[in-house]
């Protein structure tokens, strides 16, 4: 059963445009989520994460959004930059104490 | 080191045989957690350990695989009869628990082919 979606197995976006990653969850005791993104052959690196008393946190060029009730959530990139290339997942737990469940991935292709 | 140490880095082994893979959490971490990734898919959970707790071990594939963590550092996850489909990366993370927001740092992981 997979709890955290990640429908889109590979987007492309123009360079300096905005990139939009999806994630769907279906644990509605879920209230902590994360953005992972992972370059080949590393580990993946933590990016920006988003507590269910918020509904969008931002830092610098990526921005996260939360939907409760649609169970969905999404990561925004704007201006997307060549060295976004990379696989990004979704991540979410039931409290900052459980563990982390991961979505599938999508890997994100800024075309030049 | 600063970061979470996996070793080895790359492994082929025989079918049948069993492995062993090694993680050195950041320093101070109480968490630790094991996932794999296999071709083409997701990070898939295998176990968590947090502070001296019971381990979550309800993402472990099969009876075949069992991990631990000594002294509450440094962590083995051992495979043994190794089959095929067990070929994927084996990724280690660590966190400082609850109070770091649950923010895991990975290893670069352990490539297991089988063979």
């Amino acid at each position: 059963d997979q709890q955290v979606k990640q429908n889109s197995p590979s987007l492309s976006v123009q360079e300096g445009r905005i990139s939009i990653l999806n994630c769907d969850y279906t644990n509605s005791m879920f209230d902590y989520f994360l953005w992972y993104k992972k370059y080949p052959a590393e580990g993946p690196t933590f990016l920006i994460s988003i507590s269910s008393i918020k509904d969008k946190n931002e830092d610098g060029r990526f921005t996260v959004f939360l939907n409760k009730s649609a169970k969905h959530l999404s990561l925004h990139i704007v201006p997307s930059q060549p060295g976004d290339s990379a696989v990004y997942f979704c991540a979410a737990s039931r409290n900052r104490d459980d563990k982390i469940i991961f979505g599938k991935g999508t890997r994100l292709h800024i075309l030049p | 080191g600063a970061g979470v140490s996996q070793s080895p880095s790359n492994k082929v082994t025989e079918k049948g045989k069993d492995v062993e893979l090694r993680c050195d959490p950041i320093s101070g971490h109480t968490a630790l957690y094991w996932y794999r990734q296999s071709l083409g898919q997701g990070l898939e959970f295998l176990i968590y350990f947090q502070g001296n707790s019971a381990p979550d071990k309800s993402g472990l594939p099969s009876d075949r695989f069992s991990a631990e963590r000594t002294g509450g550092s440094v962590s083995t996850l051992t495979i043994q009869r190794t089959q095929q489909e067990d070929s994927a990366v084996y990724l280690c993370a660590s966190s400082t628990g609850p109070s770091s927001g649950n923010t895991i740092y990975f290893g670069e992981g352990s490539w297991l082919t089988v063979v």
